[in-house]
C-alpha cells in the first residue's frame, strides 16, 4: 500500500522558516516524480513544487519561487520542502503528492497533509 | 498559462439522481485532465485520469469524458458517501505546473 506521510508543519512568525518532510512507503519512490500541493483554510488545491525522480530537475509555482526550495533523498524514501520568507499567504496545509504520468499527468497518491500556519 | 473553470461552483442534488460537473479549459489540453474528489478534513482522492479512465477502486458510477477544452465527470446515480468537491486537473509537459479548478462543490439537497 502506498503511503506518504508529511511532518514539520507547525506556526511560524512572517518572515520564519519551515521545513516539511514525507515519508513515503509501499512504492519505489526513487522512480516517482514527487510535488508539493497546498490548501489555504476553506480554499482550493494549489500546485506548488515539483521534482523528478532523480532530484535533478525541480520547478516552483511562481507564488513561491526564491522562498521556497523542494528536494529529495531516494536512499531515505523522503521527500522536503525547505521554506524560507514566511508570508500569511503561505498559510495552507500542504500535501506531499506522487505524481503519474500515462497519456497526461496527475497526482495518484496524496499523504495526509500538514498544516503550516503563518501568523505573528 | 492555463487556466481551469469549473462549474456550476455549487449542485444541489439527492440521492439516486445523476450529476453533471464541467471543468473548461483556456487552451487544448488534449485527453491529459483529471478528476478527484475530496470529503471535509481528507486528501484528495483520484478519480479519473487522462479524461476518462476511472482510478483503481473507483466504482463504475463514475465516469469522465471530453476533450481539447471541454471535459464532463458524470456520476450516474448519486450515493450519499459522494457528496464532496470535486476539482479537474491538467499539467503542461514543461514547465511542469499543475492546474486545478477552482472546484464544485456537490451537496445534498
Amino acid at each position: 500500500e502506498v503511503q506518504l506521510v508529511e511532518s514539520g508543519g507547525g506556526w511560524v512568525q512572517p518572515g520564519g522558516s519551515l521545513r516539511l518532510s514525507c515519508a513515503a512507503s509501499g512504492f519505489t519512490f526513487s522512480s516517482y516524480e514527487m510535488n508539493w500541493v497546498r490548501q489555504a483554510p476553506g480554499k482550493g488545491l494549489e500546485w506548488v513544487s515539483y521534482i523528478t525522480s532523480s532530484g535533478k530537475t525541480i520547478y516552483n509555482a511562481d507564488s513561491v519561487k526564491g522562498r521556497f526550495t523542494i528536494s529529495r533523498d531516494n536512499a531515505k524514501n523522503s521527500l522536503y520542502l525547505q521554506m524560507n520568507s514566511l508570508r500569511a499567504e503561505d498559510t495552507a496545509v500542504y500535501y506531499c503528492a506522487r505524481g503519474d504520468c500515462s497519456v497526461g499527468c496527475y497526482v495518484s497518491s496524496w499523504g495526509q497533509g500538514t498544516l503550516v500556519t503563518v501568523s505573528s | 498559462e492555463i487556466v481551469l473553470t469549473q462549474s456550476p461552483a455549487t449542485l444541489s442534488l439527492s440521492p439516486g439522481e445523476r450529476a453533471t460537473l464541467s471543468c473548461r479549459a483556456s487552451q487544448s489540453v488534449s485527453n491529459y485532465l483529471a478528476w478527484y474528489q475530496q470529503k471535509p478534513g481528507q486528501a484528495p482522492r483520484l478519480l479519473i485520469y487522462d479524461a476518462s479512465n476511472r482510478a483503481t477502486g473507483i466504482p463504475a458510477r463514475f465516469s469522465g469524458s471530453g476533450s481539447g477544452t471541454d471535459f464532463t465527470l458524470t456520476i450516474s446515480s448519486l450515493e450519499p458517501e459522494d457528496f464532496a468537491v470535486y476539482y479537474c486537473q491538467q499539467r503542461t509537459s514543461w514547465p511542469p505546473m499543475y492546474t486545478f479548478g477552482q472546484g464544485t462543490k456537490l451537496e445534498s439537497k
